[in-house]
């Protein structure tokens, strides 16, 4: 079965600091990758995607590219704000049902 | 362009009483999921339909739990009776392209 893994948290990081978040996963088929991201009281948002291998998805600064020799999914932003304080998920599309397979999510805390 | 709407945002109710949450999904959008969220388990998927029929209601955890989807705009997770390890927040998603899901904001269920 599909499975996202990703590193465990909290992660707690001064403003302007290298923020990277790992994610691994195990899938069958060639699933689309994706990084969600979810702020204190709200639903998830998605952050960026990729949908084949070695393709890098990029927003708000944060970028993630899709590593099939190693099948990992790395989130990074060079900088990171006190805005960016959330927690971030990692989840993979399977590509037959379209059923969302999440990693058990990474709260960042950003001080000023 | 509205995002997919939840219905209550909040719901209080006591123990044995039905509750009816209620999604309007993205116009154009042909799948719709519903997923529960509670810290001990994460993001569970209960039910997903395509184009207004359900596909996958594995995740459903009791007969107590019922989804509809009478229309592309419209759908109802009713939970009949309601009991207190229900209390969690409910998400819906709907997702174009099949694989890219888009969540509302939640309702956040609380049974007394």
């Amino acid at each position: 079965g599909n499975s996202v893994t990703q590193m465990e948290g909290p992660v707690t990081l001064s403003e302007e600091a290298f923020l990277t978040i790992n994610c691994t996963y195990t899938a069958t088929g060639y699933p689309s990758l994706f990084w969600y991201v979810q702020y204190p009281g709200e639903g998830l948002q998605l952050l960026l995607k990729a949908t084949k291998a070695d393709d890098k998805g990029s927003n708000k600064g944060f970028e993630a590219t899709y590593r099939k020799e190693t099948t990992s999914f790395h989130l990074e932003k060079g900088s990171v704000q006190v805005s960016d304080s959330a927690v971030y998920f990692c989840a993979l599309s399977d590509p037959y049902d379209y059923k969302l397979s999440f990693g058990a999510g990474t709260t960042v805390t950003v001080r000023a | 362009d509205a995002g997919v709407i939840q219905s209550p945002r909040h719901e209080v109710t006591e123990m044995g009483q039905e509750v009816t949450l209620r999604c309007k999904p993205i116009s154009g959008h042909d799948y719709l999921f519903w997923y529960r969220q509670t810290m001990m388990r994460g993001l569970e998927l209960l039910i997903y339909f395509n184009n207004n029929v359900p596909i996958d209601d594995s995740g459903m955890p009791e007969d107590r739990f019922s989804a509809k989807m009478p229309n592309a705009s419209f759908s109802t997770l009713k939970i009949q009776p309601s009991e207190p390890r229900d209390s969690a927040v409910y998400f819906c998603a709907s997702s174009f392209p099949a694989d890219t899901q888009y969540f509302g904001p939640g309702t956040r269920l609380t049974v007394l």
